[in-house]
């Protein structure tokens, strides 16, 4: 099947720094990628949609100017937490559906970033 | 909104035991619906999925059919192993939205 390669997989850094998360689409084109963040034991909460050459789509109570997000490529698309604090210490995993093909096929996750910010 | 509703764990089991994992959602129209599953520190990967009512999906001896009726798809195992315990999300979504999840239930199984 389809696979999305999520890097880092982990990732430690300080207070008040910026980490960017890569997320690939290794074998299919996706126009659409999408970012979710997981709480210890809960469920995965949508955070922005990604588009290809054009501005993310944020949920509502999503930060756009922390959770910054580029989609160059249709293959690619990063998330940067600018100036991170514990509080956005998570689990972060970003999601691509390939749109070519059959309609309603499976999304297809990345491996997910363990983001600690100390 | 879409939204999917599962029964909240944890659900503890004997090896071999029967598993019934309910899932609900409510939507307009006809989503698709999709089981995942998280073993700890890991991604989610596909367990199965049922694009069309009356569907059945069914992977690894799990499977789940898709109720338009009650809207439901309720994932089910005769005999449970060890290595599934793990958490399975529900989710349902459209082509080219994201897809929503339930909560997530924690399966525990003992031997």
């Amino acid at each position: 099947g389809a696979v999305v390669s999520q890097h880092p997989s982990w990732v430690i850094c300080k207070s008040g720094t910026s980490v960017k998360i890569e997320c690939r689409s290794l074998d299919f084109q996706a126009t659409t990628m999408f970012w979710y963040r997981q709480f210890p034991k809960q469920s995965l909460m949508l955070m922005a949609t990604s588009n290809e050459g054009s501005k993310a789509t944020y949920e509502q109570g999503v930060e756009k100017d922390k959770f910054l997000i580029n989609h160059a490529s249709l293959t690619l698309s990063t998330l940067t937490v600018t100036s991170a604090h514990p509080e956005d210490s998570s689990f972060y995993i970003c999601s691509a559906r390939d749109q070519q093909g059959a309609m309603n096929t499976e999304a297809f996750f990345g491996q997910g970033t363990r983001l600690t910010v100390v | 909104g879409d939204s999917v509703t599962q029964m909240e764990g944890p659900v503890t089991l004997s090896e071999e035991a029967f598993l019934t994992i309910n899932c609900t959602y409510t939507a307009t129209g006809y989503p698709s619906l999709f089981w995942y599953v998280q073993y700890p520190g890991e991604g989610l990967q596909l367990l199965l999925k049922a694009t069309k009512a009356d569907d059945k999906g069914s992977n690894k001896g799990f499977e789940a059919t898709y109720r338009k009726e009650t809207t439901s798809f309720h994932l089910e195992k005769g005999s449970v192993q060890v290595s599934d315990s793990a958490v399975y999300f529900c989710a349902a979504g459209r082509a080219g939205t994201a897809l929503i999840f339930g909560k997530g239930t924690t399966l525990s199984v003992s031997s």
